[in-house]
């Protein structure tokens, strides 16, 4: 399986912008980027996916480089709630029943 | 139901004693997963099915681990003869046609 590396941990302000950066250097073409994050005592919660160009959604944005091998999630503006564990997951294709590969995540601390 | 529910929450297990936690996917979910989170951040794949049906067992470990998808009931997955190191977090997960995987809150398995 392609691999993902992210930071372990980021610290930003509330109200700032955070971009939480991803390298997967070894991604195939049929690889979607996913990211899910994980806030304390609960499971992963989806918050973005895409396969080449940058995406927007309510909760974030995903901002993909033109040669794949990284990619950023953006948090616009962040509050105390998105304090969580930010995982970079490449899947395997649009299969519904392909399994995530879960990396050890970027623990954002976000401060008052 | 709107979520995927898992129960117990918490169960606490001597050595040697079986363990079992269940799991009720979404309604109209045809996939299922089982995660294992031990030490916070590690998350290790177990297996996942497609209705009743194993879809993806490469996870799961030969030995002490099973898991069933019956119709009309809920999934499970059953540890015989716990060891002090199956004590983790077990998220079950679902999902259907589309990119977005729905995790549970996980059960909390303590084995002294």
């Amino acid at each position: 399986d392609a691999k993902t590396t992210q930071p372990n941990s980021m610290e930003s302000n509330e109200e700032e912008p955070v971009h939480l950066p991803c390298n997967h250097s070894t991604i195939s073409g049929t690889d979607y980027i996913h990211w899910y994050r994980q806030l304390p005592s609960q499971g992963p919660e989806y918050v973005i996916h895409g396969l080449t160009s940058n995406v927007n959604n309510r909760m974030a944005s995903l901002a993909i480089a033109e040669d794949r091998k990284s990619s950023t999630l953006i948090l616009h503006r962040a509050t105390l709630r998105d304090a969580a564990v930010y995982y970079c997951i490449l899947r395997l294709g649009m299969g519904a029943g392909n399994m995530l590969t879960f990396g050890g995540g970027t623990r954002l601390m976000v401060k008052p | 139901g709107e979520e995927v529910a898992q129960t117990p929450k918490h169960l606490v297990r001597g050595e040697g004693q079986k363990a079992k936690l269940y799991c009720a996917p979404i309604k109209g979910h045809s996939y299922v997963f089982w995660y294992q989170q031990v030490l916070k951040n590690e998350f290790k794949f177990l297996i996942s099915f497609q209705n009743e049906n194993v879809f993806d067992e490469t996870g799961m470990p030969k030995e002490r681990f099973s898991a069933k998808c019956l119709p009309n009931s809920p999934c499970s997955l059953e540890i015989q003869a716990t060891k002090l190191e199956d004590s983790a977090v077990y998220f079950c997960a679902s999902s259907s046609q589309g990119n977005t995987i729905y995790f549970g809150e996980g059960s909390w398995l303590t084995v002294v």
